[in-house]
């Protein structure tokens, strides 16, 4: 296993498009987060997956955000009408759920809404 | 509320030792963990705490006091490459990690 996997790297957008993610766990790992981070903060909750099921997801997620994970393997994030608000890097995670080793990023996907 | 606190930066020389400091307040505490961020790229793992006193993982330490709500990360032998940011990040009641803001550690010759 390869570790986390994300796709795309980068992604340029004009305003009001629509942009999907896409994020491959570590395949032994039942649990799947999204984060987003801002230049100089800390990576801010999104949602998360305990296999296909989504069990929370923050209020910082507008009603233009949806997470799915179809068959508890891989997740996809959407942005509709994407705003300039939404530029930043969006990270995924997975674990195991022992919290032993927090979690496993993948490398992130930087969205730039022009 | 959930709050974590760290410096926003600091600056060491190369060969020193440096202390970065985290407290915080969480609803529930299953662990205490720091990462390292380098520009651009994925946090990494560095350390787990979840009861208190010193971890120590060759160049790296980290302590957790519960009681005080508050951990540091020690890091020894600075080197160039330790250049990054460090995030403090607590797994809450929920299962969630709640992160700092991060603190970014410039490391000079």
């Amino acid at each position: 296993d390869t570790g986390v996997s994300q796709d795309p790297r980068h992604k340029i957008t004009k305003r009001g498009q629509n942009v999907t993610f896409r994020c491959d766990p570590i395949s032994e790992h039942n649990r799947l987060y999204w984060y987003r981070q801002t230049l100089g903060q800390g990576p801010e909750f999104l949602t998360y997956f305990q296999n296909e099921a989504q069990l929370e997801k923050s209020r910082l997620l507008s009603d233009r955000f949806s997470a799915e994970r179809p068959k508890g393997s891989f997740s996809t994030l959407e942005i509709q009408r994407t705003e300039q608000g939404d530029s930043a890097m969006y990270l995924c995670a997975s674990s195991d759920g022992t919290g032993d080793y927090g979690y496993t990023f993948g490398s992130g996907t930087r969205l730039t809404v022009v | 509320g959930q709050n974590i606190d760290q410096p926003t930066e600091m600056t060491a020389t190369e060969g020193a030792i440096v202390q970065i400091n985290c407290t915080y307040q969480t609803s529930g505490f299953n662990g205490l963990f720091w990462y390292q961020q380098h520009a651009g790229e994925a946090p990494t793992f560095l350390s787990y705490n979840v009861l208190d006193g010193l971890e120590e993982k060759g160049r790296f330490s980290s302590f957790l006091s519960r009681s005080k709500g508050y951990s540091y990360l020690l890091l020894k032998e600075l080197q160039m490459k330790d250049s990054a940011s460090y995030l403090c990040a607590v797994l809450n009641q929920g299962g969630k990690l709640i992160f700092g803001q991060g603190t970014e550690l410039s490391v000079k010759p």
